[in-house]
């Protein structure tokens, strides 16, 4: 158990529809980190977030936000979902610079 | 440009048969490289970090060396439960964001 979690584990919705992911942090780390990862493939890099202040973006689409709350929990919104945003997305954790520790991640199938 | 490149793709062994995967990385200044383990459907699992050249890291069946140009993951005698995709990633110069490598996924016969 990495520490980080992630809720809700699976969601199942529409094309079109929006949804939000939640992640907690492990205690005491300060920066949150947002990857996508679709079928058999490699971790994309989205979005960081450090101490609630955007800190990088990947390739983040423009119909994804997410922000980072003063209790450090972070939330992934995606809007206006099409079939290929099915994937897993993971949230990571880490203090500083240093490793980051993930989540169990949250598989989102859009049908 | 920093980049990570892992080798093999894919590493097919018996179990008990030996070998290494590779990360090689071009960055300027390293600040870290760390490796990963990731089961299907699961998030990457964190291993080892390694900051300097010549340090090695060992957890049960694996060791990890690092090199000034590369890291290798050596994995000794294995079990099938060591079957799994290992990453590594290292820092970028300018944040936090991990630059990471495709991957390699290990497989073991019984």
């Amino acid at each position: 158990d990495s520490g980080v979690t992630q809720t809700p584990k699976h969601l199942i919705t529409a094309t079109g529809q929006r949804v939000t992911l939640r992640c907690s942090p492990r205690s005491g780390d300060l920066s949150v980190y947002w990857y996508q990862q679709s079928l058999d493939q490699g971790l994309q890099f989205l979005i960081q977030y450090y101490n609630g202040e955007e800190r990088a973006k990947g390739n983040i689409l423009e119909r994804f936000s997410a922000q980072q709350f003063p209790d450090l929990h972070s939330e992934l919104n995606l809007s206006s979902l099409e079939l290929g945003d099915s994937a897993l997305y993971f949230c990571a954790s880490s203090v500083g610079a240093g490793e980051q520790f993930f989540g169990p991640g949250t598989r989102l199938t859009v049908l | 440009e920093d980049q990570v490149t892992q080798s093999p793709e894919a590493l097919r062994l018996q179990e008990g048969e030996s070998s290494s995967l590779n990360c090689s990385y071009t960055v300027s200044g390293l600040r870290g490289l760390f490796w990963y383990r990731q089961d299907p459907g699961k998030g990457p699992e964190f291993l080892f970090t390694l900051y300097s050249a010549g340090e090695e890291k060992e957890k049960e069946r694996l060791k990890a060396t690092l090199t000034k140009k590369e890291s290798f993951l050596h994995i000794t005698a294995p079990k099938p439960e060591d079957s799994a995709t290992y990453l590594c990633a290292v820092p970028m110069d300018s944040n936090y964001q991990l630059i990471w490598g495709a991957g390699t996924k290990l497989i073991i016969k019984p």
